[in-house]
């Protein structure tokens, strides 16, 4: 079992431009939370992804959009980047309805926004 | 809206020392506090706690969660440069259906001296 992947590891994109950064849910598992780390905080909340629709979402703007596939991978799109975009972008995955403890986390993508 | 508070901050001790590390939580619907150690991308689960006065224990690591004064700690004892890395506390945020987000920490900084 690969766990929770994410790709690419690392991206370094320019003020303005769109990025796209992707998810493939442990084995068994059918949703996907997203989380932004900014350096020295802790995770926070985007959105969450199941059935292809997005279910919850956090206090993040709209440039912040989503999409999960009928395999249940998931893709994060950030729009018109700032410089305050720059974080660790952590994928977790858990079966539906879920006990907290059952979120599995991938290895992130560090984003850095020059 | 949820909120959670580590200290310290940061913490630098030598091989074999005992730590200890907070995590206290303002939360509307509290139903378990969870433990992850995050040592360079990915958090790891390391306990859920629900019950206060009840600890959990896993090898040199052990939790406690005191509900009426909404606070939890993890100690280690005997410390190890492997446990050299980023502790978070999250409480999940129960929806109206579906899986619960996560608010985390800021996380405490560990670093163990040899």
């Amino acid at each position: 079992d690969a766990g929770v992947t994410q790709s690419p590891t690392h991206l370094i994109k320019t003020r303005g431009q769109q990025v796209t950064l992707r998810c493939s849910p442990k084995s068994g598992h059918d949703t996907v939370s997203w989380y932004q780390q900014a350096l020295g905080q802790g995770p926070q909340f985007i959105f969450q992804y199941y059935e292809e629709e997005e279910r919850q979402r956090g206090n993040f703007p709209d440039r912040f959009s989503g999409h999960q596939f009928p395999n249940y991978s998931s893709e994060l799109n950030v729009n018109a980047l700032l410089l305050g975009d720059s974080a660790l972008y952590l994928c977790a995955s858990s079966p539906w309805a879920a006990g907290p403890y059952e979120q599995y986390f991938g290895p992130g993508t560090r984003l850095t926004v020059t | 809206e949820d909120k959670v508070v580590q200290s310290p901050l940061s913490l630098v001790v030598h091989e074999g020392d005992t730590v200890t590390l907070n995590c206290s939580y303002e939360v509307t619907n509290f139903r378990s506090l969870l433990w992850y150690k995050q040592e360079k991308k990915a958090p790891t689960f390391l306990f859920m706690l629900t019950s206060s006065g009840i600890e959990k224990k896993s090898g040199r690591l052990s939790s406690i969660l005191d509900k009426k004064e909404l606070f939890s700690i993890l100690n280690i004892t005997a410390t190890q440069t492997g446990d050299s890395a980023v502790y978070l506390c999250a409480v999940p945020d129960p929806p109206n259906f579906g899986n619960e987000k996560l608010t985390f920490g800021t996380g405490t900084r560990l670093t163990i001296i040899p």
